[in-house]
C-alpha cells in the first residue's frame, strides 16, 4: 500500500464554520506534511510532523491547528477561515529519517474553497 | 535559503514531440531529486528519483539527468501523448532531523496539443 488517503475531496465552508481534513497512511511513515498550493503555484510547506511531533510550523495562522493522533493520522482543523484561504491541501508523508532514497508520496489533497 | 528555479515555465508541443525541461537548486545538504507530475487538482505523482550519484534516470519516456556539480537537472520527455499535459515539477529534498525538507520548483506547465 504506497497510498496516502485524504479526506474529504473537496469541502466548501463558510467562514464561522469549524471543519476537518484528514490524511491516513499505512507506509509506516514517520513523517507527514501539510502543503497548501494556490493556482498555478508550487505547494507552501505548512507544517511538518516527525516522529507525532511537530517539528515545524511555517508562520502558519492560527485559523488553521493541525494535530497528528498517531503515527498514521494526520489532521488539519480549520477555523474561521478566509476566502484568500481557499486552495488544494495537500498532505504528503515519507520515511522520516530515511537518506538518499527516501521519497515523500502526496494524497490527492483536498480542494477547499471558503465562502 | 533553499531554492529551486525550473524553465520555462510553460511550454506547448505538438504531439509525437519531444521536449526537455530544465531544473536548477541551491539546497543543502542534498539527499535527492525528484520530478513529479502533477495533475489540475490532483496530488504530485513521482516520476524518477535520483541521489547524489546517479547522473541518470528513466521512467518509460521520461528520462531525468543530474549533474551535482552544477546543481542541475533536466526532464527529457520522448514522443509526446496528449495525457502528458500536466505540470512537472522538481523537488530537492534536504534530510534533516525533522525528517526530509521538500523544496519545490515553481512547475512547468506542458501542454501536448494534437
Amino acid at each position: 500500500d504506497t497510498e496516502v488517503t485524504q479526506t474529504p475531496k473537496h469541502l466548501v465552508m463558510g467562514m464561522t464554520n469549524k471543519k476537518s481534513l484528514k490524511c491516513e497512511q499505512h507506509m509506516g511513515h514517520r513523517a507527514m506534511y501539510w502543503y497548501k498550493q494556490k493556482a498555478k503555484k508550487p505547494p507552501e510547506l505548512m507544517f511538518v510532523y516527525s516522529y507525532e511531533k511537530l517539528s515545524i510550523n511555517e508562520s502558519v495562522p492560527s485559523r488553521f491547528s493541525p494535530e497528528c493522533p498517531n503515527s498514521s493520522l494526520l489532521n488539519l482543523h480549520l477555523h474561521a477561515l478566509q476566502p484568500e484561504d481557499s486552495a488544494l491541501y495537500l498532505c504528503a508523508s515519507s520515511q522520516g529519517k530515511g537518506g538518499g532514497r527516501t521519497e515523500a508520496f502526496f494524497g490527492q489533497g483536498t480542494r477547499l474553497t471558503v465562502v | 535559503k533553499n531554492q529551486v528555479e525550473q524553465s520555462p515555465q510553460s511550454l506547448i508541443i505538438l504531439e509525437g514531440k519531444n521536449c526537455t525541461l530544465q531544473c536548477n537548486y541551491t539546497v543543502s545538504p542534498f539527499s535527492n531529486l525528484r520530478w513529479y507530475k502533477q495533475d489540475t487538482g490532483r496530488g504530485p505523482v513521482s516520476l524518477t528519483i535520483m541521489t547524489f550519484s546517479e547522473n541518470t534516470k528513466s521512467n518509460g519516456r521520461y528520462t531525468a539527468t543530474l549533474d551535482a556539480d552544477t546543481k542541475q537537472s533536466s526532464l527529457h520527455i520522448t514522443a509526446s501523448q496528449l495525457s502528458d499535459s500536466a505540470s512537472y515539477i522538481c523537488v530537492v529534498s534536504a534530510d534533516n532531523n525533522a525528517g526530509n525538507m521538500l523544496t519545490f520548483g515553481g512547475g512547468t506547465r506542458l501542454m501536448v496539443k494534437p
